[in-house]
């Protein structure tokens, strides 16, 4: 079974500060998709970052950062200097590749960030 | 990122009348939709997935007959909820993709049953 904890249930910071949000995972396919999802106050999903087992080089995006460490099973998330805007709720999630494409996502129970000005 | 819509964004009904959401995948033909449903402060919680023109296939403990999908074409998916109850609000998202694509999600609707 495949299994997404995010242990940071709500975390707040003080704008300009960096912070990073946590992500372990557990599954049994040797092959799989992790991502993150921003979700606003609005109630929309905002796709972050997708990143393939295969590939465990971190990514910098702006102020946004991931580090993938797969002998850890952890896909960390680091927002720098970060922003009132910044506030949402965000989401680790799971995927496995099948050829049919019907691979549905495993969410955590999200993190609720927010950021004071 | 493509463009996944949801209609309507926000629904009241009375007990007992059935609600139907529609998914649209705008800019790309979805071989596979899914929809999800969040109450308030928790996470998505996959309800089904559907394929065009086939069948869908429901998660344990999701009532097939209660939460209708049909997935009519490659853009399209709808979601009736049957003779909605209280306990049946909630946020109701979909999502699109094609084949091994990332998954796009639409702004969701949000339920209110009185």
């Amino acid at each position: 079974a495949q299994k997404v904890t995010q242990a940071q249930t709500e975390i707040s910071v003080v704008e300009k500060e960096d912070v990073t949000l946590d992500c372990v995972y557990e599954t049994r396919d040797t092959t799989y998709y992790l991502f993150w999802y921003k979700q606003p106050p609005s109630g929309e999903l905002v796709f972050l970052i997708r990143r393939n087992s295969f590939d465990e080089q971190n990514e910098i995006s702006g102020r946004y950062s991931w580090n993938f460490q797969k002998s850890t099973s952890s896909f960390n998330f680091t927002i720098t200097a970060s922003q009132v805007v910044d506030s949402a709720v965000y989401f680790c999630a799971l995927s496995g590749i099948w050829n049919s494409g019907n691979t549905p996502l495993v969410f955590g129970k999200g993190t609720r960030l927010s950021v004071i000005a | 990122g493509a463009v996944v819509s949801q209609h309507p964004s926000w629904v009241i009904c009375k007990s007992g009348t059935s609600v139907k959401i529609e998914c649209r995948s705008l800019d790309f033909q979805a071989t596979t939709m899914f929809w999800y449903r969040q109450f308030p402060k928790q996470s998505l919680m996959l309800m089904a997935t559907s394929n065009e023109g086939s069948k869908a296939t429901y998660e344990q403990g999701v009532e097939k007959d209660k939460f209708l999908i049909n997935h009519a074409s490659l853009t399209l998916s709808t979601l009736t909820v049957t003779s909605a109850h209280p306990e049946d609000s909630s946020f109701y998202i979909c999502s699109a993709k094609r084949g091994q694509e990332t998954q796009y999600f639409g702004p969701g609707t949000r339920l209110l049953v009185l």
